[in-house]
């Protein structure tokens, strides 16, 4: 109940492409739902957030999608450019201390 | 405006020694939270601590693994007697808390024993 599943595993598209990464949770609880962005070597980087009083949140190039009957959401990167390659973990916490449970993380390439 | 400070950003250790790891809120940050991240998997919780306070340590092995967040100075991660299997990538993450659901990552510790 805890888990967080992420798919796909890993997503190639060519720029200008849109890349869609999807999650999906199973506890209701869950009331904040983040995305990161992580590059070699580095931490990972807040993206964009959403709670679950609303079905879609876009900040520039990224957007959130979130269906709360469905126990989904996922992230569209329009216009995508090269360097948005890097892995992208999607999460959820109960409550504003809560730990964040992550999923396990999609690899995007860009190709130009 | 300095983010989350991990230090050292990498360190070597070999089996049987101890690992401290070190990591500096964002200014304004109360609660600071470690994650552990194992090559090619995502990020896994290990402990969550308040100035002073565990508050969560429900991801943190039971033996050789202790954490603290002293009233003055950085949150230390103590890995006593390390193994093979401690090698991983370690981050800190600090939030403000008072309602706010952000946590914002350091740069990692990435840790190896030989």
């Amino acid at each position: 109940q805890q888990q967080v599943k992420q798919s796909p595993q890993s997503l190639i598209v060519q720029k200008g492409g849109i890349p869609i990464i999807n999650c999906a949770y199973e506890n209701t609880a869950f009331d904040y739902f983040p995305w990161y962005q992580q590059f070699p070597g580095k931490g990972p980087a807040l993206l964009i957030a959403i709670r679950p009083d609303v079905s879609e949140k876009k900040e520039g190039r990224f957007t959130i999608s979130f269906n709360k009957s469905a126990k989904q959401f996922s992230l569209h990167i329009m216009d995508s450019q090269p360097g948005d390659s890097a892995t992208y973990f999607c999460a959820a916490s109960r409550t504003p201390t809560d730990k964040l449970i992550f999923g396990t993380g999609t690899r995007l390439q860009v190709f130009p | 405006n300095a983010g989350v400070m991990q230090n050292p950003r990498h360190l070597v250790r070999r089996r049987g020694q101890e690992a401290r790891l070190r990591c500096s809120p964002m200014k304004g940050h109360s609660h600071v939270y470690w994650y552990r991240q194992l090559p090619e998997e995502g990020l896994k919780f290990m402990v969550y601590l308040q100035k002073e306070n565990i508050i969560d340590e429900s991801g943190m092995p039971k033996e050789r693994f202790s954490a603290e967040f002293p009233k003055e100075g950085p949150s230390i991660l103590r890995i006593q007697q390390v193994v093979r299997g401690d090698s991983a990538a370690y981050f800190c993450a600090s939030s403000r808390g008072q309602g706010s659901y952000e946590q914002y990552f350091g740069p990692g510790t990435r840790l190896t024993v030989t």
